[in-house]
Formats: C-alpha cells, structure tokens, sequence
C-alpha cells in the first residue's frame, strides 16, 4: 500500500543553522506530495505541495523538490528560527484518492 | 473568515461512557475528513465526506465508532462504548472540490482522555 517515511526526531538545530527532513514514499501511480506542519496545541497547516516530478514546492523559506527517481520529498530551509519549532509531517494524495497518508511526523527544535 | 471549529478542545470521561465530537467545516467546503493521531500510529484516516455522503470509511477501528455528516455544516464522530485505547487527538479537517490543489484545512483538534 501507499505509505511515507520520514526521518525521526527529534531534530535539534540553533537558531540560523540549515534544515534538511528527510521524506521518502511508496505510492502506486503519481501522487502529489505535501508537507504539512503542526505548532503546539493547533492542527495542521499545509506548508508547501508538489504535484508532479520536479516541482518545487516552497513557502515561507522552506522548499522540497519532488524527485521521483528517488522517490523522495525531502524538506529544507536555508536558516531556521526558534519560531520554526514544530512537528513537520510529509504527506502524499493519489489520484482519485481525496484523502492524505501522513508520515510519522518529525519534531525540529530550534534553540537561540 | 472562521477555520474548521472543533469541540470541545478536551474531553475526559471514563470507560464504557459515549463520546461525541463535533465539527464544523469551513462554509463551502465539501469535503470533510476526520483523523486520529496517536503516538503509535501517527496521524490516520477514520473516514471521509463528500457532500455529506460517506466516501471511504475503512480506517474506522470497529463498530464502536460511527461518523455522520446531516447536513454540509456540521459533522459527529460518536464512540459508543469508550475504551482507554481510543485516547487520541483527533482532527476534523475539510477542503474544497476534489483536486488535490485544493489544501485540507484542519480544526485544532479534539484531546480525548478515556479513563
């Protein structure tokens, strides 16, 4: 079945050090992929998607490329903040499927 | 514009009682999906609405559970009886049509407590 792996945590960095989170899936045919991310007490955000091979996704400094020969989703930003403190999960959707197969999620730490 | 509201935010209660959990979609919306997190198991489709009709409902554990959807505006997911292993976050989210350019949008979820 369709399932995603992520790095686990948690992942400790200070405050302007560089971010990669791993994220690898297995799906049958082409599925977008998403990250999503969760701040303490809240639900979940999305934070960036991709939908076919190649694509880019970014927003807010962070970006993942879908890379399809790898299988792979892995999610960076150049320098993080204490405010990027949060669980980041990885996420795919099949077509014809509407709904979303979570990573495990992964717990970043950012220290001043 | 309001998000997915959700409630109550915390429920204790004791075994063998019924739970309810409400939600309510952002207005628009036509899909409505409830998911439950778990340290063990992460983050799990229960089931999901399109237009109110229950589109996939494999992921809900047993019989004990059960999801409706009357109207566009308003969903319950009912736990009846209540065990300790069925303590979990557990999320409400929506989104609009059925592209997957279309986000879900999640509720801050509901913490249920079973003694």
């Amino acid at each position: 079945g369709d399932s995603v792996t992520q790095m686990e945590g948690p992942v400790t960095l200070s405050e302007e050090a560089f971010l990669t989170i791993n994220c690898t899936y297995t799906a049958t045919g082409y599925p977008s992929l998403f990250w999503y991310v969760q701040y303490p007490g809240e639900g979940l955000q999305l934070l960036l998607k991709a939908t076919k091979a190649d694509d880019k996704g970014s927003n807010k400094g962070f970006e993942a490329t879908y890379r399809k020969e790898t299988t792979s989703f892995h999610l960076e930003k150049g320098s993080v903040q204490v405010s990027d403190s949060a669980v980041y999960f990885c996420a795919l959707s099949i077509p014809g499927r509407r709904a979303l197969t979570f990573g495990s999620g992964t717990r970043l730490q950012v220290q001043p | 514009d309001a998000g997915v509201i959700q409630s109550p935010r915390h429920e204790v209660t004791e075994m063998g009682q019924e739970v309810t959990l409400r939600c309510k979609p952002i207005s628009g919306h036509d899909y409505l999906f409830w998911y439950r997190q778990t340290m063990m198991r992460g983050l799990e489709l229960l089931i999901y609405f399109n237009n109110n009709v229950p589109i996939d409902d494999s992921g809900m554990p047993e019989d004990r559970f059960s999801a409706k959807m009357p109207n566009a505006s308003f969903s319950t997911l009912k736990i009846q009886p209540s065990e300790p292993r069925d303590s979990a976050v557990y999320f409400c989210a929506s989104s609009l049509g059925g592209s997957v350019n279309q986000p879900q949008h999640f509720g801050d979820g509901t913490r249920l407590s079973i003694l």
